[in-house]
């Protein structure tokens, strides 16, 4: 079955950066798109990138470009997310999500990743 | 942007019908998908393309979509759909995922 697994739970001063993964299996790699969103305690989630696993090509929300590097690892079924110069604001749980047949959706998502920025 | 507009709460008895409204300026020409979301766990697909259900999504949820409204709708509500619902479109204006605020499901 499709299983997404993240990388555990971070805690960061601010300024540094944070790198989180998400491994995949049980599907075809190449054939998806992985999202990656985050939820601040009691928000909604929004999205931050996503990334062709197949191809490479990446997009960044407006809000997170040039803060945020979406790479991935097919060797590893493993895609990545980086966020630099963290504010306090970033504490939130990070998700990875599949995207859906089609459309702009997601079908599976990861357990979550929780980053805490504290100093 | 675009905006989605879900009322924070909806409580049914267990048993009834819980119908959760997700507004949008002309949302029936969208694709709308909507998410359960139980306490500390991640999201989960409950209606994609306004009213698909993914495998393993019980035959209870449904969802429509028209006019300014979508709606999912939950019918013979059991206490393990309290959760949090979340309606989302793509807006391809800006290009972006948009997400509802959310509409917690409290089931008396």
């Amino acid at each position: 079955q499709v299983q997404l697994v993240q990388s555990g739970a971070e805690v960061k001063k601010p300024g540094a950066s944070v790198k989180v993964s998400c491994k995949a299996s049980g599907y075809t790699l190449s054939r998806y798109g992985l999202y990656w969103l985050r939820q601040a305690p009691g928000q909604r989630p929004e999205c931050m990138g996503w990334i062709s696993v197949g191809t490479g090509k990446r997009k960044y929300s407006q809000k997170f470009q040039g803060r945020v590097t979406i790479t991935r690892d097919t060797s590893a079924n493993t895609a990545y997310m980086e966020l630099h110069s963290v504010k306090y604001e970033d504490t939130a749980v990070y998700y990875c999500a599949r995207e859906g047949d089609a459309g702009i959706h997601f079908d599976h998502w990861g357990q979550g990743t929780t980053v805490t920025v504290s100093s | 942007s675009y905006v989605l507009t879900q009322p924070p709460s909806v409580s049914v008895a267990p048993g009834r019908t819980a119908r959760m409204t997700c507004g949008g300026d002309n949302i029936g020409r969208k694709s709308v998908h909507w998410y359960q979301q139980r306490p500390g766990q991640a999201p989960v697909l409950a209606i994609y393309y306004n009213s698909d259900r993914p495998s393993g999504i019980p035959e209870r949820f449904s969802g429509s979509n028209s006019g300014n409204t979508a709606t999912l709708t939950i019918s013979r509500v059991e206490a393990g759909d309290e959760a949090d619902y979340y309606c989302q479109v793509w807006d391809s204006d800006t290009d972006d995922v948009v997400f509802g605020g959310g509409t917690s499901l409290t089931v008396l």
